[in-house]
């Protein structure tokens, strides 16, 4: 059964401590990985995709990497609007169906000024 | 442009009555998805539509869960006989490669 696994579960940094975000996995085969950014009332935001390990994606502060067991989120200098629920997900290869997401739990970014 | 909708954005209905969710993809997207969020769960699939194909129903809790996908378009998810373990936010998702974006999702409340 896929798996995803998303540690620490709170995480509050103050304004421009930089951190990691973790999301460890068991799947299948690996189709793709999805990080996505949740604020409180909203549906999920896509942020990134990742197919391979190796592989990395940045946007503004956020970069995320990829290996073969785990994902990381890494923030650099955060700021406050960067407080959300960071959620990760993974899609299986080769399912009869193969595109539906298996999200881990999330974990629940607060940065303070 | 336009996002994916969700209608209605709340909805409170009591023990036992049926209820109707409805989603609008964006357009153009072949793929059409509805997971459920509860508190402090993270999110689960429910159904997935592809295009013309059979839908996957293996996420469906019961067979109370059913969805229909008219036109290639619009989704309505109905639960019927609702129960309190039901209450939870209702979120739809579509796509046209493998990145899937949400709608805000429908909030229901069984009383």
């Amino acid at each position: 059964e896929d798996q995803v696994t998303q540690s620490p579960e709170a995480l509050r940094l103050q304004e421009g401590e930089s951190s990691s975000l973790n999301c460890s996995y068991t799947v299948s085969g690996l189709r793709g990985l999805f990080w996505y950014r949740q604020d409180p009332g909203k549906g999920p935001e896509f942020l990134f995709t990742l197919y391979s390990a190796g592989e990395e994606k940045e946007k503004e502060r956020l970069k995320a990497t990829l290996t073969k067991k785990e994902s990381f989120l890494h923030i650099t200098a955060p700021k406050p609007e960067d407080s959300a629920t960071y959620l990760c997900a993974v899609q299986a290869r080769g399912t009869e169906y193969g595109n539906k997401l298996v999200f881990g739990a999330g974990t629940i970014l607060r940065v303070k000024s | 442009g336009a996002g994916v909708s969700q209608s209605p954005s709340n909805k409170v209905t009591e023990k036992g009555k049926d209820v109707e969710l409805r989603c609008d993809p964006i357009s153009g997207h072949t793929a059409l998805y509805w997971y459920r969020q509860s508190l402090g769960q993270g999110l689960e699939f429910l159904i997935y539509f592809q295009g013309n194909s059979a839908p996957d129903k293996s996420g469906l809790p019961s067979d109370r869960f059913s969805a229909e996908r008219t036109g290639g378009s619009v989704s309505t998810l109905t639960i019927q006989r609702t129960q309190q373990e039901d209450s939870a936010v209702y979120l739809c998702a579509s796509s046209l490669e493998s990145e899937q974006y949400f709608g805000p999702g429908t909030r229901l409340t069984v009383t």
